[in-house]
């Protein structure tokens, strides 16, 4: 069964920076491309990044580059977002997800807060 | 970046009716090489992360109900529901991953009539 669990977030002043981390199971993590997608309270969904199998290749929505990082560590099966920088408007559930195209498995999701 | 408009915003259907939400992209997602349509719809219900229902713009995921479809071609797509159930109440987003960003439609609410 494949399962992606998050971590990481919270309430975080602006300007502030977190780290969340998604633990992936249930299948060959290492073969997989993986993203991020996030939901502001009450809003639609919004692609944040993705992240090729073996890391070399990596790509932002224009909103959070230069402040996210995505990286992966696939001896541990796990995905990473680096948030730096952060806005109100980053105030969102963040989703780890499978796969760089469609996406049939989605983590619980693990809400940031961002605000003074 | 491809933008996605979904239409209607927001939609009241009889139980046992056909539902149909619209979707148009900015410019075309179909990959050529393929002749495939980058393009999925996904449901997602209060409290819950989305769950796909269609990718390829009409290939339905395991498991999902034959009541729902997806058609269209290029930049224009539809998602129909056949027959209205009571569980099918949610909000519904379509999603190009023709290129990054991969970029939503804003959702459409779909309520019963």
């Amino acid at each position: 069964e494949v399962q992606l669990v998050e971590s990481g977030g919270g309430l975080v002043q602006p300007g502030g920076s977190l780290r969340l981390s998604c633990v992936a199971s249930g299948f060959m993590f290492r073969n997989y491309w993986m993203s991020w997608v996030r939901q502001a309270p009450g809003k639609g969904l919004e692609w944040v990044a993705k992240i090729k199998p073996d890391g070399s290749e990596k790509y932002f929505v224009d909103s959070v580059k230069g402040r996210f990082t995505i990286s992966r560590d696939n001896a541990e099966n796990s995905l990473y977002l680096q948030m730096n920088s952060l806005r109100g408007e980053d105030t969102a559930v963040y989703y780890c997800v499978m796969g760089g195209s469609w996406y049939n498995y989605w983590g619980q999701g693990t809400l940031v807060t961002v605000s003074s | 970046d491809i933008v996605m408009t979904q239409s209607p915003d927001s939609l009241a259907v009889s139980l046992g009716e056909r539902a149909t939400i619209n979707c148009k992209s900015s410019q075309s997602v179909l990959y050529s090489s393929n002749n495939k349509n980058n393009l999925g719809w996904y449901q997602q219900k209060p409290g819950q992360p989305p769950k796909l229902l269609i990718y390829w713009a009409s290939t339905r995921e395991s498991g999902v109900p034959d009541r729902f479809s997806g058609s269209g071609s290029g930049t224009d797509f539809t998602l129909t529901i056949s027959s209205l159930q009571a569980e099918d109440v949610a909000v519904y987003y379509c999603h190009q991953y023709y290129t990054p960003p991969h970029t939503f439609g804003q959702g459409t609410k779909l309520e019963i009539k």
